[in-house]
């Protein structure tokens, strides 16, 4: 398997502008999260999907972020309008079950910077 | 709130052993992941603990005391490419619930 499928993986844009980040699950996974990482605030959760529906985004900063999943394979997360603060990677991750010691697989991240 | 703590940087010779600790005071509990992540790539899963005792795994140990709030990491036999950083995570309620340490960056020296 492939593993978890980010692109791009650098993006770098200027405040105002729309950025758009996609992500590709292990293919079975029914569940994708997306995280975001920064020096500041270290690893947080921003949204995820249980069979392609949102279940939980209260960690979606503010509404200037959304996150979509048309189907099993492909969930976009877009930022509009971006801002410096954004700055940050992100990553994407899926796992099979809630329960037990199944894990999160992470994607090798998005290294977003708005100037 | 939740808190989980680790300390910010360690540093450890080549063929040593080192222990990241991590405590936590969450409101909820259902386990424990310790993942690693190389400097510009993604967290990989290392461990996990859900009762109280130690998990070994090769080179790689990892403690969890639940009444104490406690965890730690051991790693045997150090190696340059240990040098990383040691999230420490806790799962909530279910595995969609789970808070991260601010990570521990290791570094090995020869």
């Amino acid at each position: 398997d492939a593993g978890v499928i980010q692109s791009p993986r650098h993006e770098v844009t200027e405040m105002g502008q729309e950025v758009t980040l996609r992500c590709k699950p292990i293919s079975g996974h029914d569940y994708l999260f997306w995280y975001r990482q920064t020096m500041m605030r270290g690893l947080e959760l921003l949204i995820y999907f249980n069979n392609n529906v949102p279940i939980d985004d209260s960690g979606m900063p503010e509404d200037r972020f959304s996150a979509k999943m048309p189907n099993a394979s492909f969930s976009t997360l877009k930022i509009q309008p971006s801002e410096p603060r954004d700055s940050a990677v992100y990553f994407c991750a899926s796992s099979f079950r809630e329960f037990g010691t199944d894990t999160k697989y992470f994607g090798p991240g998005t290294r977003l910077t708005v100037l | 709130g939740q808190n989980i703590d680790q300390p910010t940087e360690m540093t450890a010779t080549e063929g040593a052993i080192v222990q990241i600790n991590c405590t936590y005071q969450t409101s909820g509990f259902n386990g424990l992941f310790w993942y690693q992540q190389h400097a510009g790539e993604a967290p990989t899963f290392l461990s996990y603990n859900v009762l109280d005792g130690l998990e070994e795994k090769g080179r790689f140990s990892s403690f969890l005391s639940r009444s104490k709030g406690y965890s730690y990491l051991l790693l045997k036999e150090l190696q340059m490419k240990d040098s990383a950083s040691y999230l420490c995570a806790v799962r909530l309620y279910n595995n969609n619930d789970m808070r991260f340490g601010a990570g521990t960056r290791l570094t090995v020296k020869p």
